[in-house]
């Protein structure tokens, strides 16, 4: 069965410095792969995805995250975390059509 | 605002009631989610409609009944709640092949 494996429940970083977010992903065939950032009370919003192609993807907001299917991970980065960039941060695997199989997601606190 | 309406956005409501959880989106997406999102646990997908059919996680308590129209809304009704429903209701649309989901910012409900 699909699944994403999100190590880190909790990370804390100081503002401005460097981010990695870690995901790991059990899919049979080649995975559409996804983070999404959810604020507090609010939905989830689509950072980036990834389908084919160029394994490192660029988002929004100034992440980025790389594919690489030899260890079976999609890890989100960004070289300088903002105060803003505090949330939840969730990585999903596409798992057929109409389906998405999400983390239990990775908490990030920034600190002044 | 990110094209999937939620209403309301929070609901206190008591065992006994009677409610409806709305969503909307005209994004031209054909498949709409209900995912529940309680503290501490993983997203968990209800509910699936996707070009009128309907797929639904065995799990879920017939307590609450989804209800899809047409394909731009979709309806969550909810009767004789239980107080571990409480959590957050998200609504959330895709076009197949697409990938991705579109998320509303969430009905926070809580059962009193």
């Amino acid at each position: 069965a699909q699944s994403v494996t999100q190590p880190d429940i909790h990370i804390t970083v100081s503002e401005g410095a460097s981010l990695e977010l870690r995901c790991n992903y059990s899919y049979g065939a080649t995975p559409y792969l996804f983070w999404y950032v959810q604020s507090p009370g609010q939905g989830l919003q689509l950072l980036l995805k990834y389908f084919s192609g160029d394994t490192l993807v660029q988002g929004i907001k100034g992440f980025e995250a790389e594919f690489k299917r030899s260890q079976s991970s999609f890890n989100l980065r960004k070289p300088s975390v903002h105060w803003s960039d505090a949330a939840e941060y969730f990585c999903a695997v596409g798992a057929g059509i109409n389906k998405l199989v999400f983390g239990a997601g990775t908490i990030l606190r920034v600190k002044s | 605002e990110t094209g999937v309406t939620q209403t309301p956005r929070h609901l206190v409501m008591g065992m006994t009631n009677k409610k409806s959880l709305k969503c909307e989106q005209h994004l031209g997406h054909n498949a709409m989610y209900w995912y529940k999102q309680s503290a501490k646990k993983p997203l968990e997908l209800m509910f699936v409609y996707s070009l009128e059919e309907r797929v639904e996680n065995n799990s879920v308590p017939s307590r609450f009944s989804p209800e899809c129209p047409n394909s731009s809304h979709l309806f969550l009704h909810l009767h004789t709640l239980q107080p571990e429903d409480s959590a957050l209701y998200l609504c959330a649309s895709s076009r197949t092949g697409e990938g991705g989901y579109t998320f509303g910012s969430g009905t926070r409900l809580t059962v009193v």
